[in-house]
């Protein structure tokens, strides 16, 4: 069965200051992962996916995440933060034989200024 | 705007009511899914229809309900529910036939009373 891990509950950083968001995945089978956001009240929004090709795969604001198969990792980094990503990220699998999407317990990252 | 409306936004109902979720996407999805997200826990599937069958029923108490007529519409219908179903729910779907990301609606937050 997939399962995605999300070690780290909340992250809280400085402005400007990198940050990486950890997720480590189990699966069986060939696995597509995702990193979504979500702020106050909203549903979930895709930041970025890796689904095939390049393992290093990047967003429109900045963020990217490395597919690692050997460590199971599909990590999300951003060098430099700002206030607006303070919002909920989760990591999640899905594989191509279910189409099911099993999302990590969510970290939360609060940007500081 | 991610192409997946939920109606309503909020209700709260007694114990003894029943309602119903609704869920619409036009973006020509045939996987559709519901998921309960509640306060410190993780994203939990619920239902997954793909091609109007439902796949997946993630051993969900018989007091929700879904149904899919089409592969446009989804609902949750609820009745007798407990105040630990208090819970933001979210809609979702996906291709269904390959793997890309699921979109997601903004969400249902229920409260029971």
């Amino acid at each position: 069965a997939q399962s995605v891990t999300q070690l780290d509950s909340q992250v809280p950083v400085f402005e400007e200051a990198p940050v990486e968001l950890r997720c480590n995945y189990s699966s069986s089978v060939s696995v597509y992962l995702f990193w979504y956001v979500q702020y106050p009240n909203q549903g979930l929004q895709l930041l970025l996916k890796y689904l095939s090709g390049s393992t290093l795969v990047e967003s429109i604001n900045g963020f990217e995440a490395e597919f690692n198969k050997s460590q199971t990792s599909f990590h999300l980094r951003k060098p430099s933060v700002h206030i607006s990503d303070t919002a909920e990220y989760f990591c999640a699998v899905t594989d191509s034989g279910t189409y099911k999407y099993i999302f990590g317990t969510g970290t939360r990252l609060k940007v500081l200024a | 705007e991610t192409g997946v409306t939920q109606t309503p936004r909020h209700l709260v109902m007694g114990m003894t009511n029943k309602k119903s979720l609704k869920c619409e996407q036009h973006l020509g999805h045939n996987a559709m899914y519901w998921y309960k997200q509640s306060a410190k826990k993780p994203l939990e599937l619920m239902f997954v229809y793909n091609f109007k069958e439902q796949t997946e029923n993630n051993s969900v108490p018989s007091r929700f309900s879904p149904e899919c007529p089409n592969s446009s519409h989804l609902f949750l219908h609820l009745h007798t529910l407990q105040p630990e179903d208090s819970a933001l729910y979210l809609c979702a779907s996906s291709l269904g036939d390959r793997v890309t990301e699921a979109f997601f609606g903004q969400g249902t937050r229920l409260t029971v009373v």
